[in-house]
């Protein structure tokens, strides 16, 4: 069974448009990450959740925001989606054993 | 200097063949070492962590040189299913928030 769990896994929509991405896990682990990943390349933190303690990346643009409400749930919300930030969103949870937990991600598109 | 670097790939291989894939990292403070596969449009899963002593898992073999800052890994008798990118993961710790990605080295393994 999936532990962590994104949705949609497709999104698109258009320049301007606010999008939100959700994720769930049923890890019960306190950390919580989002990810980018454009086309070959690394997937790039964009910030991360320490229980409810949020930590953004210094170069993560403020048109990425995010909510944790619960352990379970986080929400990656792009308020002005550009062409730029067409990429896969990776959410992915982890331990003290350094595994990353992985979603399937969702794929943005952006018109 | 990228902070880790990867072999440019992709690598095309016969199936059956030993292939090889190297890692560099910048910052000697590293002291958590990771290699993660991600098939294309999926998301990464966790290969095999890396120690000082080096590791193996099947056909699946791993090495660390602290002084050189070095990683490798050495698949054995590649199969189809092993097509794939592998990613180089280094960290300060075993938490993600401190982990850096390598852009990974494609892998093709050919009929």
């Amino acid at each position: 069974d999936a532990m962590v769990i994104q949705n949609p896994r497709y999104q698109v929509t258009q320049f301007g448009k606010p999008v939100t991405l959700s994720c769930s896990q049923t890890l019960n682990h306190n950390v919580m990450y989002w990810y980018q990943q454009k086309s070959s390349q690394a997937p790039k933190l964009l910030f991360h959740y320490y229980d409810k303690d949020f930590n953004n990346e210094a170069d993560t643009p403020d048109n990425f925001q995010s909510r944790r409400p619960n352990t379970s749930f986080c929400f990656l919300d792009i308020r002005s989606p550009g062409l730029g930030d067409a990429a896969m969103y990776l959410c992915a949870t982890g331990g003290d054993t350094g595994e990353l937990f992985f979603g399937e991600g969702s794929r943005l598109t952006v018109l | 200097r990228k902070e880790v670097e990867q072999d440019p790939g992709p690598f095309n291989v016969p199936e059956g063949a030993t292939v090889a894939f190297n890692c560099t990292y910048s910052n000697s403070a590293s002291q958590s070492f990771f290699w993660y596969r991600q098939d294309c449009r999926k998301e990464p899963k966790l290969l095999m962590s890396v120690y000082s002593s080096g590791n193996e898992d099947g056909r699946f073999t791993a090495q660390l040189n602290r002084a050189s800052q070095y990683i490798s890994l050495l698949i054995r008798d590649s199969k189809l299913s092993d097509s794939a990118t592998y990613l180089c993961v280094v960290g300060l710790d075993n938490y993600g928030q401190n982990f850096v990605f390598g852009p990974g080295t494609r892998l093709s393994v050919l009929p």
